[in-house]
């Protein structure tokens, strides 16, 4: 398997900005990704960087370093909705290649 | 509607009785997958298609079967569950070209 370590639980609050970490060791990388998981649900993709530098969607960003295999999901604005599982993905390989994912980060809002 | 189709959504059965899970795409994707979520250890890979009638191992293959028949079908199957197989199990394809995971909506699977 790959080694990709992300923290297990977060807790913010309504309004504030959260930083999601996650690092990885693989070979052959091709790309990571965030994906948001609501309870009972399937997990939404969120981001994907593949280049270092900083992706900006709307409230959520994430942040690539390739040679430290690093990278973080930050969050602002925080909303009660985003009270939810954040997980990181490794992808290996060919553009096809097979995806890696983290435990998940339980991130919980509180007003 | 593009959406990827898990049947059904919650299944209970006892060990060694066979059982099939249904995995349908309309968006003509040439990679489908299998993965099994279990508290504290994330998703796992069961097994994989790159394309009709290609298929390999994941992370966790044993017990396990798939086909891949047809390019928008990728049904898994227990020959004989066991309760260790009692998990939540998502079906995910993806396209050529394209980054994202496409998930079906979960089976939550229970082997007494």
């Amino acid at each position: 398997g790959q080694n990709i370590d992300q923290p297990t639980e977060m807790t913010a609050t309504e309004g504030a900005i959260v930083q999601i970490n996650c690092t990885y060791q693989t070979s052959g990388f091709n790309g990571l990704f965030w994906y948001q998981q609501h309870a009972g649900e399937a997990p939404t993709f969120l981001s994907y960087n593949v280049l270092d530098g900083l992706e900006e969607k709307g409230r959520f960003s994430s942040f690539l370093s390739r040679s430290k295999g690093y990278s973080y999901l930050l969050l602002k604005e925080l909303q009660m909705k985003d009270s939810a599982s954040y997980l990181c993905a490794v992808r290996r390989g060919s553009t096809l290649g097979r995806l890696y994912f983290g435990r998940g980060t339980q991130l919980t809002v509180w007003p | 509607e593009a959406q990827v189709t898990q049947n059904p959504r919650y299944l209970i059965t006892v060990t060694g009785k066979k059982l099939t899970v249904t995995c349908s795409q309309n968006m003509n994707h040439e990679y489908m997958s299998w993965y099994r979520q279990d508290p504290g250890l994330g998703l796992r890979q069961i097994y994989y298609s790159m394309n009709v009638e290609v298929t390999d191992k994941g992370d966790v293959p044993e017990g396990y079967k798939v086909s891949r028949k047809e390019k928008r079908n990728f049904p898994l199957i227990l020959e004989s569950p066991s309760p260790n197989q009692t998990s939540l199990y998502f079906c995910a394809s993806r396209g050529g070209g394209q980054e994202k995971l496409f998930f079906g909506s979960g089976t939550q699977l229970s082997v007494l």
